[in-house]
């Protein structure tokens, strides 16, 4: 099991740019979600998804965009990259069924808008 | 936005020492309350699911106990180690109709350093 890949690692955009981070999980897990990481702000919801086809907003929505059309894939969009948007970005995934359920994150992208 | 809140913010200790720290979450629709251990340059793991008033969970030299009814969490860590450094997150999931189907909120976390 690959768990939660994340790609690209690291990425420099330039204002207005746009980009898609990609998300893929092998675990079968119905809720995938995004956050962001700043300084002193912890980890913070952008979107998630509870099944394909299925997605919402979470705390911070303003600037992307996410579609799922397949369990496993959950890619996070910047429609036109702002310095605001600077951060690392994470990717996580957890089971929905059973109580006990974990969430396993990927390895982070970090993005730099100039 | 739910109030998912940690303290202290960080906390320096000597090898040895033992320590603990505190999250606060909503008592009301409740579902569950998570620990992880993020470590420096790597990605958040999990250490405890936690889900019924009362409950305690151990791993090795970390515990945790669960108190639904007043809201709060305790980690705790016995004969802390260097290798504890790491910043210790709690995270609150409501109750989505019976389902864990909630949104995952993520306190702000607290940084241990264990100084050798």
């Amino acid at each position: 099991n690959a768990g939660v890949t994340q790609t690209p690692k690291f990425q420099v955009l330039k204002t207005g740019q746009s980009m898609t981070l990609q998300c893929a999980q092998d675990m079968n897990h119905e809720y995938m979600s995004w956050y962001r990481q700043d300084p002193g702000m912890g980890l913070r919801l952008i979107h998630y998804s509870v099944g394909a086809g299925i997605t919402d907003q979470g705390e911070v929505p303003n600037g992307y965009n996410v579609s799922r059309s397949t369990t496993e894939d959950f890619p996070l969009r910047l429609l036109s990259a702002a310095p605001s948007q600077t951060s690392v970005y994470f990717c996580a995934s957890r089971s929905l069924a059973g109580e006990y359920n974990e969430q396993f994150f990927g390895p982070g992208t970090r993005l730099t808008v100039l | 936005i739910l109030n998912v809140e940690q303290s202290p913010q960080s906390l320096h200790v000597q090898e040895g020492d033992s320590t603990n720290f505190t999250c606060s979450f909503p008592s009301s629709n409740f579902y569950a309350l998570h620990w992880y251990r993020w470590e420096t340059a790597k990605s958040p793991e999990a250490l405890f699911v936690m889900t019924l008033n009362g409950d305690e969970k151990k791993k090795g030299r970390i515990s945790a106990t669960l108190n639904t009814k007043e809201g709060y969490s305790y980690l705790y860590i016995k004969g802390s180690q260097p290798e504890d450094s790491a910043t210790y997150l709690c995270a609150y999931l409501p109750n989505a109709g019976g389902t864990s189907y909630g949104k995952l909120t993520f306190g702000q976390g607290t940084i241990l350093t264990v100084h050798p």
